[in-house]
């Protein structure tokens, strides 16, 4: 069965520090890996994706992921986070041949002042 | 000139009503979703269309009844509400014919049965 997964339901940091939010992926094929962010109250809002090409992704707000082949990994980074970096962040991944996202249950970041 | 908008933004109905929540989508896109999210901010798929044409449909209740009268526009109505129904509701579209597309959500429909 397909999925990705969030181990961490809370990412606590402090402003200035860098942040990791990790998502690890269990998808056929080659995978198509995304991020998104969730303010309250609103919908999603897509930060970056790897498709191909350089492991080192970068995105909106500074966000930045690294694809790790070996390690079925697609942790989200920021070298110095922000009080408004604070959100529901979600890694989501797709087969380069299916038609459904596959979404990890989130992980609440709190950047504290 | 909102990209995903679905309507209404928040609704409050008793047990046993049927009611509707409108998505509609500027920007060309050929494949729409509908996305429950739960009171633990999980989110599952329910229904997919590309081009008025039903692709996914999860295990879903049969009350609930996507219908597709345009590829811009993806409803979702649900008949005999339950007190399980309760969630917030996420329209969504994307490129299909791109799987390396992002998905691009309305901000979200919280329903609220009582």
């Amino acid at each position: 069965a397909q999925s990705v997964a969030q181990p961490e339901d809370q990412v606590n940091v402090a402003e200035g520090n860098p942040l990791t939010v990790k998502c690890t992926y269990s998808v056929s094929g080659n995978p198509y890996l995304f991020w998104y962010v969730q303010y309250p109250n609103r919908g999603l809002q897509f930060l970056l994706k790897y498709i191909t090409g350089d492991n080192l992704v970068k995105g909106s707000y500074g966000f930045e992921a690294e694809f790790n082949k070996s390690q079925t990994s697609f942790h989200l980074k920021k070298p110095s986070a922000l009080v408004s970096d604070s959100a529901l962040y979600f890694c989501a991944g797709i087969s380069n041949t299916g038609n459904q996202f596959y979404f990890g249950t989130g992980t609440s970041l709190t950047v504290i002042p | 000139d909102t990209a995903v908008s679905q309507t209404p933004k928040y609704l409050v109905t008793q047990m046993g009503n049927d009611k509707s929540i409108k998505c509609e989508q500027n920007l060309g896109h050929d494949t729409m979703y509908w996305y429950k999210q739960d009171s633990k901010k999980f989110l599952k798929i329910m229904f997919s269309y590309n081009n008025k044409e039903l692709i996914i449909n999860e295990t879903v209740p049969n009350r609930f009844s996507p219908k597709s009268p345009d590829k811009a526009h993806l409803n979702l109505h649900i008949n005999s509400l339950e007190l399980g129904d309760s969630a917030v509701y996420f329209c969504a579209s994307s490129q299909e014919s791109r799987a390396n597309s992002p998905l691009h959500f309305g901000n979200g429909t919280r329903l609220t049965v009582t």
